[in-house]
């Protein structure tokens, strides 16, 4: 069955590049995303990429598709602190918009 | 801002009781889902609704009901309910030819006693 996987937990510097991995299971997937949520709040769209695309920058974020590793990563560059949050990767079922998601890593940035 | 609204904020039961949360999507948002997020989890698919027909399910029970309403409002309705109910309640829309992308609500944290 589909399966998301990433890492628990990230600790970075303020003004230090983030990279935040996840794998994936489905490789039928039309779409990945990189979702956020601050605590207490739902979750905000980042951004997502296409499957037939190899990457994707939109602004300080950076998206890395391997498809054939089945392994997805957002790289944030120049973290602030207002980017510690707990980022979700998510797929879609093709069959429809169904999004299934990893279990959440929660980047911490210290000052 | 998504334009997804979601009520209450906030919501205690006891075990067997019922309760209906809410959402509010934008206008031509025709495709709604519900998702569940237990406390340190990623969310799990409930049920998705298009133009008030549910059209996917998760590993849901049937006591997981829900309606959507041609003014772009849906309900998920819960009953006999459990301890392991208590969780956020995340409901999701996206636009009609553009359904690859969900926009979230703030969600509705629901705790069962």
């Amino acid at each position: 069955g589909e399966d998301v996987e990433q890492s628990l937990f990230l600790s970075v510097r303020e003004g230090d590049s983030s990279v935040i991995n996840c794998t994936y299971t489905d490789s039928s997937s039309t779409y990945l995303y990189w979702y956020k949520q601050e605590p207490g709040a739902g979750l905000q769209l980042l951004t997502y990429i296409f499957s037939n695309m190899d990457m994707k920058q939109d602004q300080r974020l950076t998206v890395l598709l391997n498809k054939k590793d089945k392994h997805l990563s957002l790289r944030i560059a120049d973290t602030q602190t207002g980017d510690s949050a707990i980022y979700f990767c998510a797929e879609n079922d093709t069959g429809f918009q169904k999004l299934v998601f990893g279990t959440g890593t929660r980047l911490l940035v210290s000052p | 801002e998504t334009g997804v609204t979601q009520s209450p904020t906030h919501l205690i039961k006891t075990r067997g009781q019922q309760v209906t949360l809410r959402c509010s999507s934008q206008s031509g948002h025709n495709t709604v889902s519900w998702y569940q997020q237990a406390l340190g989890q990623g969310p799990q698919f409930i049920f998705q609704y298009y133009r008030e027909e549910e059209n996917g399910r998760g590993n849901f029970p049937p006591r997981f009901s829900g309606l959507q309403f041609p003014n772009y409002s849906s309900e998920l309705n819960v009953n006999a309910l459990e301890l392991d109910d208590s969780a956020l309640y995340l409901c999701a829309s996206s636009l009609d030819g553009k359904e690859e992308t969900q926009y979230f609500g703030p969600g509705t944290r629901l705790l069962v006693l």
